[in-house]
């Protein structure tokens, strides 16, 4: 069964500082990996995607993520934080296609002036 | 605007009713997938549509039911309601090949 950890329940971070949330996966076969970003009240934006090729991927808002298969990590990073850039983070497995995501328990992230 | 449309945001009940949420997902999207979001479990898959048809199902509860019309769109019913089905539920869609999915902005239920 597939499976993702996000170790951090939640993170503080300074403005302008850099950022780096921790995913870990589970999954038999190659993995489709995604990030998506819920701020309060919201639903779940797509920040970004991996299913193959390069495996340092360019999302949206100045994010990116770098697949490593052989730590089965999917780790979220931005070299400088913005104040809008709080919310709840959530690592995300699926199987590619029109397959169902499994979601991991997500990162709340809190910036600090 | 996403463009998956959910309704309604916001509903309150007592226990033991039945409430139906709406989902109508992008246009062109021929999957819809219901999540479930709570503080103590997370975000829950729940059930998958695929153009009419069920897809794949999680932990959804034999209370709980969903349906996709010809016309795409989807309903969650869930009946004999509790206090702990009390959670934002989310609906969401994609695209035939596509990987990811388009989130709705959610319903949240308050069971009192």
């Amino acid at each position: 069964a597939q499976s993702v950890t996000q170790p951090d329940i939640h993170i503080t971070v300074s403005e302008g500082a850099s950022l780096e949330l921790r995913c870990n996966y589970s999954y038999g076969a190659t993995p489709y990996l995604f990030w998506y970003v819920q701020s309060p009240g919201q639903g779940l934006q797509l920040l970004l995607k991996y299913f193959s090729g390069d495996t340092l991927v360019q999302g949206i808002k100045g994010f990116e993520a770098e697949f490593k298969r052989s730590q089965s990590s999917f780790n979220l990073r931005k070299p400088s934080v913005h104040w809008s850039d709080a919310a709840e983070y959530f690592c995300a497995v699926g199987a590619g296609g029109n397959e169902k995501l499994t979601f991991g328990t997500g990162t709340r992230l809190t910036i600090i002036p | 605007d996403s463009g998956v449309t959910q309704t309604p945001k916001h509903l309150i009940t007592a226990t033991g009713q039945r409430v139906t949420l709406r989902c109508s997902p992008r246009s062109g999207d021929l999957s819809v997938y219901w999540y479930q979001q709570s503080l103590d479990q997370g975000l829950q898959f729940l059930i998958q549509y695929y153009n009419g048809e069920e897809r794949a199902k999680g932990n959804i509860l034999e209370r709980f039911s969903a349906q996709q019309f010809p016309d795409l769109h989807s309903e969650l019913n869930l009946s004999s309601l509790e206090l702990g089905d009390s959670a934002l539920y989310f609906c969401a869609s994609s695209e035939q090949g596509s990987y990811g999915y388009t989130f709705g902005s959610g319903t949240r239920l308050t069971v009192v």
